[in-house]
């Protein structure tokens, strides 16, 4: 248990819908990170926030945004959602030299 | 723009062989790199990180270089076992270039057979 929990851990939904997937990160750890992982592709960087500001910035869609609240926990929205949205999403939290704590993920399915 | 390629998509050996993986990269010189470990299905677990000045670390069975010459890590299994069967990723530090924090390669999948 890496002591980082993501919420829902399954996900099924329609095209054009959005969703919000949660997650908190371990105890002590300022920085989120997002990722989606599809079958085709490997762990993508979609974006990272420090202490509740967004930090860094990687392969994120428009349709995407994320945020980090004042008690740490970060939410991730996806919206108008496409087939190729489905993916694996993991949060990870990072100590001090980004040695990171993933999630056990969010497995987002949409039909 | 940076490039991170891990030699092969699969790697079979035999139970009690030395297993060898390979990170390369292109066109950065990262602080350190950190190599994880993902298992189907489930998030990726953490390893070992190494330092540009570190040239070898070692965690029981695991073994690390970091060639920044070469701009290469090497991973290395000893005395493998069917348990360390799995996903095997190098993540380079990339926070001083265009705003991307972490990059991963593709990964390599390890088979061990007993």
């Amino acid at each position: 248990d890496s002591g980082v929990t993501q919420t829902p851990k399954h996900l099924i939904t329609a095209t054009g819908q959005r969703v919000t997937l949660r997650c908190s990160p371990r105890s002590g750890d300022l920085s989120v990170y997002w990722y989606q992982q599809s079958l085709d592709q490997g762990l993508q960087f979609l974006i990272q926030y420090y202490n509740g500001e967004e930090r860094a910035k990687g392969n994120i869609l428009e349709r995407f945004s994320a945020q980090q609240f004042p008690d740490l926990h970060s939410e991730l929205n996806l919206s108008s959602l496409e087939l190729g949205d489905s993916a694996l999403y993991f949060c990870a939290s990072s100590t001090l030299y980004n040695e990171q704590f993933f999630g056990p993920g969010t497995r987002l399915t949409v039909l | 723009s940076q490039k991170i390629e891990q030699n092969s998509e699969a790697l079979n050996i035999q139970e009690g062989k030395t297993a060898t993986l390979t990170c390369n990269y292109t066109n950065y010189s990262p602080a350190y790199l950190q190599w994880y470990r993902q298992d189907p299905g489930r998030g990726p677990v953490f390893l070992l990180l190494i330092r540009e000045n570190e040239k070898e670390k070692r965690k029981e069975r695991l073994k690390v270089t970091f060639d920044t010459t070469l701009k290469q890590s090497l991973f290395h299994i000893t005395a493998s076992q069917p348990a360390d069967s799995a996903t095997y990723l190098c993540a380079l530090d990339m926070s001083s270039e265009n705003n991307n924090d972490m990059r991963f390669g593709a990964g390599t999948r390890l088979t061990v057979k007993p």
